[in-house]
């Protein structure tokens, strides 16, 4: 199988900084997005990664390690609205299709 | 630019009925896919299209389900006949394929009574 996991719910601090994981069978991945949504809204994409390390994009940061089939997303400065659930997403070998992982809730208290 | 755009937003419906879900991709973006978001299951990919052509229907849950793309601008979702268990979220998305993102429309919230 391709299963790609992360933890389900996560809890942090306005202001702090927060990494969500993700880890995946390495066997038929090819890199991996990032996603987020909103209660009640469509995903919206943040950051891929294809090669091995960081990608840093604002406050968003994203980093890949392909051998040991693990991902993470960092976000800083955390803010009220950046409560929502972040979806990581392995691709296959050419990159145009797209399995999701269950989604870990970020909620972001003051 | 417009984004990805599909009707209708909400549908209610009888068990037994054909429901139909339309989805209009990005201008230029190649791919097309169709999702469907449950609690249980989460973001599910049913089948995909390249240039018109279903690529991948491995997603698609049984023969109640079919999909469409009869040119770059449309494609359709179609359950018939439909079943409660079938009530989600179902997305559409669009891409130019190649590790660039998906681009998602806002969804169509199928509940099966």
């Amino acid at each position: 199988g391709q299963n790609i996991d992360q933890p389900t719910e996560m809890t942090a601090t306005e202001g702090a900084i927060v990494q969500i994981n993700c880890t995946y069978q390495t066997s038929g991945f090819n890199g991996l997005f990032w996603y987020q949504q909103h209660a009640g809204e469509a995903p919206t994409f943040l950051s891929y990664n294809v090669l091995d390390g960081l990608e840093e994009k604002g406050r968003f940061s994203s980093f890949l390690s392909r051998s040991k089939g693990y991902s993470y997303l960092l976000l800083k400065e955390l803010q009220m609205k950046d409560s929502a659930s972040y979806l990581c997403a392995g691709t296959n070998n050419a990159g145009n299709m797209l399995t999701f992982g269950g989604g870990t809730r970020l909620m972001v208290k003051p | 630019d417009a984004g990805v755009i599909q009707s209708p937003r909400h549908e209610v419906t009888e068990m037994g009925q054909e429901v139909t879900l339309r989805c209009k991709p990005i201008s230029g973006h190649d791919y097309l896919f169709w999702y469907r978001q449950t609690m249980m299951r989460g973001l599910e990919l049913l089948i995909y299209f390249n240039n018109n052509v279903p690529i991948d229907d491995s997603g698609m849950p049984e023969d109640r389900f079919s999909a469409k793309m009869p040119n770059a601008s449309f494609s359709t979702l179609k359950i018939q006949p439909s079943e409660p268990r079938d009530s989600a979220v179902y997305f559409c998305a669009s891409s130019t394929g190649g590790f660039q993102p998906q681009h998602f429309g806002d969804g169509t919230r199928l509940s099966i009574l």
